[in-house]
């Protein structure tokens, strides 16, 4: 059964460059057609989408939030993460990766990790 | 404010049914497939429905979805203590992004 956990940076201080690994189990990250995503949701707040990779690499994001994000895969290893530049208060909030379908007219997750709680504060 | 319309909040007695709307335009919803998300209290969301109305395997058939224009619909029947969660839509927008609703509420009276 494919299981995805998040890692990383638990406190991060404004300004500073939040970093978050999803380390992928039961399942190869190489394997065709699925894309590999981040999703956040804030305190009491809506989720929001950064955007996915594919074991290629080739990667595509959300334009609300393109300028600050990276999402990178490591097949070798199995992962793949997220990089948020410049992080505020705003950026606090639960980080989840998930396992995306992307087809034509068609995007959903099916497997999301359990979620990693990130704080922004000096 | 979400791209997508949810009510806060629906409720029901146990076996009872209730159903939640999900809003959207022809920019999303309109021209793309919609899926569901259950998200038990201090839990991540799992996949509900996929493509409008298709069931993971290990999802019972009390929860069913429907997609009608530029809106859906969650229904859950034979309702449940354990059902009690928030339940989100989500699809892709025009726009080039992914999008949620604002979620729902489910209180089992």
């Amino acid at each position: 059964q494919l299981q995805l956990q998040e890692s990383g940076s638990r406190l991060v201080k404004p300004s500073q460059t939040l970093s978050l690994t999803c380390a992928v189990s039961g399942g190869s990250i190489s394997s065709g057609g699925y894309s590999w995503s981040w999703i956040r949701q804030p305190p009491g707040r809506d989720l929001e989408w950064f955007g996915y990779v594919y074991h290629s690499g080739s990667t595509y994001y959300n334009p609300s939030l393109k300028s600050r994000v990276t999402i990178s895969v490591e097949t070798s290893k199995n992962q793949f993460s997220l990089n948020l530049s410049s992080v505020t208060a705003a950026d606090t909030a639960v980080y989840y990766c998930a396992r995306a379908v992307r087809g034509y007219n068609n995007y959903y997750m099916d497997v999301w990790g359990k979620g990693t709680t990130v704080t922004v504060s000096s | 404010q979400s791209v997508l319309t949810q009510p806060p909040s629906v409720s029901a007695a146990p076996g009872q049914k209730v159903t939640i709307s999900c809003s959207g335009s022809s920019s999303n919803i309109g021209n793309n497939y919609v899926s569901w998300y259950q998200q038990l209290p201090g839990t991540a969301p799992k996949l509900l429905i996929y493509e409008n109305n298709k069931r993971p395997s290990w999802i019972p058939d009390r929860f069913s979805g429907s997609k009608s224009g530029t809106s859906a619909t969650l229904g859950i029947t034979g309702l449940q203590t354990g059902d009690e969660a928030d339940y989100y839509c989500g699809t892709w927008d025009n726009s080039l992004s992914a999008v949620f609703g604002g979620g729902t509420k489910v209180t089992v009276l």
